[in-house]
C-alpha cells in the first residue's frame, strides 16, 4: 500500500484567485490521479497526473481550469483556478503502483470558496 | 459506459445487527471491483478487491463477496465504530487510464 499525504487540509478562498494543492506519496508510484468529491456526492475522476508529460483529462475537466503537475514518481500538484463557488468540494489525490489494480487515496483537501 | 449502484444510500443498525450493502455493476469486462470505507471529513479507505464471481474477502466483520452482476458487503454483529459511508467501485478497460467508476455509497450508522 501506499501512505498519501496532502496539503493544504483545507481553505478558504475568495472568487477569482486560484489554490495549489500538493500530493505526497511515501513511494514511488505508477499513476497518480485527482478526484472531486461535491457535497453528498460520490468520486468523480477530473484527471490522471503523467509524470514528466501533459496530464489526461475526463470529459467536463481542462487544463486551463485545473492545471496538473507531477515531476516526478512521488509527487503532484492540482491548482483550481480561477475559482467560483461552483468549486467549493473535496479534492482528492490517489496512487497505485504497478501489478494492483486498487488506488490508495489521500486525506482530501476541503476547498470552500466565498 | 460503466455503472454502479449502491443500496441502500442509507442504513441505520442497532449493534449487533448484521446486514448486507449492496452494489450492482454494469461494465464491460470487469478487472476489479473494490471496497473503499469513508470516513467523514477523510479520504476513501482501501478495503477490498474483488476480481472474479466467487470470490469471497473478509477483513474482521466484514465480508466482501462478487457474483457476475452485484456485490455484497455483510457486516456481521457491527460496533458503532463501523459507522462510515462505503464506497463500491468497478474498473474496467473501457474509460482512460484505468479509472475507478464509483458508486454513491450507503451511509451506514450503527447504534449503541
Amino acid at each position: 500500500s501506499a501512505v498519501i499525504s496532502q496539503k493544504p487540509s483545507r481553505d478558504i478562498c475568495q472568487r477569482g484567485t486560484s489554490l495549489t494543492i500538493q500530493c505526497q506519496v511515501d513511494s514511488q508510484v505508477t499513476m497518480m490521479f485527482w478526484y472531486r468529491q461535491q457535497p453528498g456526492q460520490s468520486l468523480t475522476l477530473i484527471a490522471t497526473a503523467n509524470q514528466g508529460s501533459e496530464a489526461t483529462y475526463e470529459s467536463g475537466f481542462v487544463i486551463d481550469k485545473f492545471p496538473i503537475s507531477r515531476p516526478n514518481l512521488t509527487f503532484s500538484t492540482l491548482t483550481v483556478s480561477n475559482m467560483s463557488p461552483e468549486d467549493s468540494s473535496i479534492y482528492l489525490c490517489s496512487a497505485k503502483t504497478s501489478g494492483v489494480y486498487e488506488q490508495y487515496f489521500g486525506p482530501g483537501t476541503r476547498l470552500t470558496v466565498t | 459506459e460503466d455503472q454502479v449502484t449502491q443500496s441502500p444510500e442509507a442504513l441505520r443498525l442497532q449493534e449487533g445487527e448484521s446486514s448486507s450493502l449492496n452494489c450492482s455493476y454494469t461494465v464491460s469486462g470487469l478487472r476489479g471491483l473494490f471496497w473503499y470505507r469513508q470516513d467523514p471529513g477523510k479520504g476513501p479507505e482501501f478495503l477490498f478487491t474483488l476480481y472474479s464471481a466467487g470470490e469471497e474477502k473478509e477483513k474482521e466483520r466484514l465480508k466482501a463477496t462478487l457474483t457476475k452482476k452485484e456485490s455484497f458487503l455483510h457486516i456481521t454483529a457491527p460496533k458503532p465504530e463501523d459507522s462510515a459511508t462505503y464506497l463500491c467501485a468497478v474498473q474496467s478497460p473501457s474509460g482512460s487510464a484505468r479509472q475507478l467508476t464509483f458508486g454513491s455509497g450507503t451511509q451506514l450508522t450503527v447504534l449503541p
